[in-house]
């Protein structure tokens, strides 16, 4: 049971360039959802989805894609990267309700 | 948007010392709350999820208590240890069980030897 994974662990970008943060849990998890995490501002959340084939904006979705095919799997999509998008990027998924969520390693994203 | 605010930001306490913190969120439409710790370079971990008004929660030395007719939350350490040392982070379901979970700033807290 390897829980919420994240690749890659560091990714480097120039400005422009697009790419996936690949998430994926193996606890059957319904609710997934993506964080990103800048100094001063706690977690922000960019986009979840409480199952397959549902998806919606959180706090701060602009410049980001989310699509949910499988229940095991959340990508995140950085259609073209500016450095304010440069963070640390958290997975991270539950049952919804009142049970908790599980946080994946997260993503260290430089954009130059 | 939920707006869940923490105070203090930082809290520098002696080893030994009792300590707590503060989660402030809206009143109305609420339907959990739940705190993490979160260490340096480490993925964030759950200490408790409390959804009913009076709810406490106990974990070791560290306890919680919620007032969802006021809207806070208090996060209490016994006898911290610098291994408590991390930044404790405060998070709000609003509306339904599927909510967004909205979090706080954080609450850094360093425990010196």
């Amino acid at each position: 049971n390897a829980g919420v994974t994240q690749t890659p662990k560091f990714q480097v970008l120039k400005t422009g360039q697009s790419m996936t943060l690949q998430c994926a849990q193996d606890m059957n998890h319904e609710y997934m959802s993506w964080y990103r995490q800048d100094p001063g501002m706690g977690l922000r959340l960019i986009h979840y989805s409480v199952g397959a084939g549902i998806t919606d904006q959180g706090e701060v979705p602009n410049g980001y894609n989310v699509s949910r095919s499988t229940t095991e799997d959340f990508p995140l999509r950085l259609l073209s990267a500016a450095p304010s998008q440069t963070s640390v990027y958290f997975c991270a998924s539950g049952t919804g309700g009142p049970t908790e969520q599980y946080f994946g390693p997260g993503t260290r994203l430089t954009v130059t | 948007i939920l707006n869940v605010e923490q105070s203090p930001q930082s809290l520098h306490v002696q080893e030994g010392d009792s300590t707590n913190f503060t989660c402030s969120f809206p009143s109305s439409n609420f339907y959990a709350l739940h705190w993490y710790r979160w260490e340096t370079a480490k993925s964030p971990e759950a200490l408790f999820v409390m959804t009913l008004n009076g709810d406490e929660k106990k974990k070791g030395r560290i306890s919680a208590t919620l007032n969802t007719k006021e809207g806070y939350s208090y996060l209490y350490i016994k006898g911290s240890q610098p291994e408590d040392s991390a930044t404790y982070l405060c998070a709000v379901r609003g509306g339904t069980s599927y909510g967004k979970l909205t979090f706080g700033q954080g609450t850094i807290l360093t425990v010196h030897p």
